[in-house]
């Protein structure tokens, strides 16, 4: 069974500095991971998806970067804003026993202060 | 881009009542959508895939008569919470994936509704 582990839980920065947020997964066999993030009361808005050939992918100040053999992803914010306050989501694709489910980290909540 | 509409994004009702929630897909065909439930400070607990002319798929320990959901047409979903007690309280999110290049597009997840049974 896939399990997603998202570290830290919680994140706390002051505007202005560069973040990473970290993503493990159990079961390598995978179709692509997706980052999210979720204000509080909404619903879930994709960032990013990366396929599982793919290494990276971009968009403006956030990257991501998947290591599928070795189960981890990142996600890494550039100079940090307020608007970036929300709970980041991570979430695998698997291919294996589950196919086309998602499995979902717990979230990283991250509180960028002014 | 896909866009998926989830309607009511909020709902107050009273015990024993039954209460619906749309997911729609706004601008694709979704053969396949999935409800998830959401408990405060916890991930996203799938409850069940929805099929589009066949019956949805329950996770284990879904209660698939309370829980009643609709999949009658390419671009909408239905979940019904039926005779609605306190502890069905949660934010309910529907999400939805093109028909076709399930590996290159990812999922689309609707706002959201929060349902609380009073």
């Amino acid at each position: 069974k896939q399990e997603v582990t998202q570290i830290p839980a919680a994140l706390s920065v002051p505007e202005g500095e560069n973040l990473v947020l970290n993503c493990s997964f159990t079961d390598s066999a995978i179709y692509n991971l997706q980052w999210f993030r979720q204000d509080p009361g909404k619903g879930l808005t994709s960032l990013l998806l990366i396929q599982s050939s793919q290494r990276e992918q971009t968009s403006g100040r956030l990257n991501a970067s998947l290591d599928k053999s070795s189960g981890r992803s990142t996600l890494y914010i550039a100079a940090s804003q307020p608007g970036d306050s929300a709970t980041y989501l991570c979430a695998v694709l698997g291919s294996g026993a589950g196919s086309y489910q998602l499995t979902f980290g717990k979230g990283t909540k991250l509180s960028v202060i002014p | 881009g896909a866009v998926v509409s989830q309607h009511p994004s909020w709902v107050i009702c009273k015990s024993g009542t039954s209460v619906k929630i749309e997911c729609r897909s706004l601008d694709f065909q979704a053969t396949t959508m999935f409800w998830y439930r959401q408990f405060p400070k916890q991930s996203l607990m799938l409850m069940a895939t929805s099929n589009e002319g066949s019956k949805a798929t329950y996770e284990q320990g879904v209660e698939k008569d309370k829980f009643l959901i609709n999949h009658a047409s390419l671009t909408l979903s239905t979940l019904t919470v039926t005779s609605a007690h306190p502890e069905d309280s949660s934010f309910y999110i529907c999400s939805a994936r093109m028909s076709q290049g399930l590996q290159r597009y990812g999922y689309t997840f609707g706002s959201g509704t929060r349902l609380t049974v009073v």
